[in-house]
């Protein structure tokens, strides 16, 4: 079975400051990779997603990520965060053909002003 | 914006009760799920739905759960003998595909 690690679980960052988290996943097969973001009181919205082709794909807000196969790895990016940016973020994946998302643990950024 | 739906948004229950949870999909979606989240662990998937059959389920989604299309737009997650490990925030999601996923802002239950 698939599994999905987010090794940072809790970031704080000053606004303007540069963001990266980490992302990798454990599958044998082909995956569609997904980071979705979750506003304090809000559900869970689609930030980007890649499915195949360019590796480095963008998204919503001016977040984007990079998918490295040979590293199983895909992280998120932001060259320069926002107090707006506060929230937690979910990296998932599906095997390709399947349903399930699988979810990481998340990851809490919290922007101070 | 069309966004998914999802009632109640807190559900208090006793243990053995059955529960609904609903939730109204985006208008022209056709895949369907739940998800659940324990307190303090991670989102699991449930069960996806489509063409009025379930297309796959995890291990979670025993005989204790069963999802239906009872009016052709509300799609519900019925909960039949509640234990104190069901209590999680329930997230629905639909989709046009069987690859992009919208999810709903959850139902919170919580079994006494």
């Amino acid at each position: 079975a698939q599994s999905v690690s987010q090794h940072n679980h809790h970031v704080i960052l000053s606004e303007a400051a540069s963001l990266e988290l980490g992302c990798n996943y454990s599958y044998g097969g082909t995956v569609n990779l997904f980071w979705y973001v979750q506003y304090p009181g809000q559900h869970l919205q689609l930030l980007l997603k890649y499915f195949s082709g360019d590796p480095l794909v963008k998204g919503i807000k001016g977040f984007e990520a990079e998918f490295i196969k040979s590293k199983f790895s895909f992280n998120l990016r932001k060259p320069s965060v926002q107090w707006s940016d506060t929230a937690e973020y979910f990296c998932a994946v599906i095997p390709t053909g399947r349903r399930a998302l699988t979810f990481g643990s998340g990851t809490r950024l919290q922007v101070q002003p | 914006e069309p966004e998914v739906t999802q009632t109640p948004s807190h559900q208090v229950t006793q243990m053995g009760q059955e529960v609904i949870l609903r939730c109204v999909p985006i208008s022209n979606h056709l895949y369907f799920y739940w998800y659940r989240q324990i307190l303090g662990q991670k989102v699991e998937f449930l069960v996806s739905f489509y063409n009025n059959e379930i297309s796959e389920k995890s291990e979670i989604f025993d005989d204790q759960f069963s999802v239906e299309r009872p009016d052709g737009s509300n799609f519900t997650l019925k909960i039949r003998s509640t234990k104190l490990e069901d209590s999680a925030m329930y997230f629905c999601a639909t989709g046009t595909s069987g690859e992009e996923q919208f999810f709903g802002p959850g139902t919170r239950l919580t079994v006494l």
